[in-house]
């Protein structure tokens, strides 16, 4: 069965820093690939997507990820963190052809000052 | 317009209640979705609706009850709850492919 790991339970780092949150997926097939974001008490937020193509994608609020193929990941990253980026971060991943998205465990940031 | 909504925001109900959640898109999706998050844990797919008709149940009680009267909107009927019930139950909507699923606020359930 498909799964996804986020082996990060929480990250911090300080605003202006770089970020990455780590992602890897178990998959026999092409796997269809995502990011959500959820600030607390809050619905999920799609980030960004991978589907095929350009193995580096680009997203909303300036986040982008990459798709590595022969090391199962899609880690997303941010260059230079702002403080309302606190938030839960969701790997999620569906398999072609599925309507099952299956989430990874998330991953919280938080951001000091 | 990419938003789906969802009503009530909070419910509080005891466990012989009878209540409702609502769900509701106008993004022309064809496939709708119940989730059930739990604090610090991700969310948990209950039900899928395709074209109206329910998909996937994923071993969910009976207490639940989901409903699609149009392909718009969505409703999952509350019976008889437990304490351990008490979650953020997310909607979500997309073509019926499963991908660009796009999620509600939430309703933020407690069974007392």
């Amino acid at each position: 069965a498909q799964s996804v790991t986020q082996p990060d339970i929480h990250i911090t780092v300080s605003e202006g820093a770089s970020l990455e949150l780590r992602c890897n997926y178990s998959y026999g097939a092409t796997p269809y690939l995502f990011w959500y974001v959820q600030s607390p008490g809050q619905g999920l937020q799609l980030l960004l997507k991978y589907f095929s193509g350009d193995t580096l994608v680009q997203g909303i609020k300036g986040f982008e990820a990459e798709f590595k193929r022969s090391q199962s990941s899609f880690n997303l990253r941010k260059p230079s963190v702002h403080w309302s980026d606190a938030a839960e971060y969701f790997c999620a991943v569906v398999q072609g052809g599925s309507e099952k998205l299956v989430f990874g465990k998330g991953t919280k940031l938080t951001v000091n000052p | 317009d990419t938003e789906v909504t969802q009503t009530p925001k909070h419910l509080v109900m005891g466990m012989t209640n009878k209540k409702s959640l609502k769900c509701e898109q106008h993004m022309g999706h064809r496939a709708m979705y119940w989730y059930k998050q739990k604090a610090k844990k991700p969310p948990e797919l209950m039900f899928v609706y395709s074209y109206e008709k329910l998909s996937i149940n994923e071993s969910v009680p009976s207490r639940f009850s989901p409903e699609c009267p149009n392909s718009s909107l969505l409703n999952l009927h509350l019976h008889a709850l437990q304490p351990e019930d008490s979650a953020l139950y997310l909607c979500a909507s997309s073509q019926p492919s499963g991908l660009y699923q796009y999620f509600g606020p939430g309703t933020r359930l407690t069974v007392t």
